[in-house]
């Protein structure tokens, strides 16, 4: 059973705070690693997609790390915006019979920036 | 234009009833995907389809039964509606599979009463 699990399960920081979430995934047969925002009433975007161990992607204030030997990675964030609260998903990409795979998703770090 | 659009928004019907939910995707990919959201808010694959073809079915009851007629479209028919299939259904598309970002559908918000 291939679990993905994040932490923390909610943050509230203030506006200007810098954040950070974890994801932990099995670190064997590992295929990809995806970062996903989830706003509430929208459908998910995606952030990242990463696939080397030691990868490192950036989007503006948005950065993440990904470590496959330990099975994990890590979001930042740089100076919340109230703007970037919403939930943040991160999945764990499986290929499957060289065709196409699936996600498996963690359950999210929902993030609250006050103003 | 809207990437991966899928209809109704929301469905609201009775126990023992048929129904489907549409996906279509404009995007050119290969790989498409249903997924539920389960009561604690977390996505689980249904079903994966690559060129048409079922690559992946979670264990799902076999009241589900998509269809693809062609690569831009994955549908979603559920038969005999059980109090228990009220959840929201996200469908989804990639490029190539798990190493390529995927791009979801609003949602369906299904309520079975």
């Amino acid at each position: 059973i291939l679990n993905v699990e994040q932490s923390p399960q909610s943050l509230h920081v203030q506006e200007g705070d810098s954040t950070n979430f974890t994801c932990s995934f099995p670190s064997s047969n590992f295929y990809a690693l995806h970062w996903y925002r989830w706003e509430t009433a929208k459908s998910p975007e995606a952030l990242f997609v990463m696939t080397l161990n030691g990868d490192e992607k950036k989007k503006g204030r948005i950065s993440a790390t990904l470590n496959t030997k330990e099975g994990y990675s890590y979001l930042y964030i740089k100076g919340s915006q109230p703007e970037d609260s919403a939930t943040y998903l991160c999945a764990s990409g499986l290929l499957i019979y060289n065709q196409g795979g699936k996600l498996i998703f963690g359950q999210g770090t929902e993030l609250s920036v006050k103003p | 234009d809207t990437a991966v659009s899928q209809t109704p928004k929301y469905l609201v019907t009775q126990m023992g009833n048929d129904k489907s939910i549409k996906c279509e995707q404009n995007l050119g990919h290969d790989t498409m995907y249903w997924y539920k959201q389960d009561s604690k808010k977390f996505l689980k694959i249904m079903f994966s389809y690559n060129n048409k073809e079922l690559i992946i079915n979670e264990t799902v009851p076999n009241r589900f039964s998509p269809k693809s007629p062609d690569k831009a479209h994955l549908n979603l028919h559920i038969n005999s509606l059980e109090l228990g299939d009220s959840a929201v259904y996200f469908c989804a598309s990639s490029q190539l599979g798990a190493n390529t970002e995927a791009f979801f559908g609003q949602g369906t918000r299904l309520t079975v009463v």
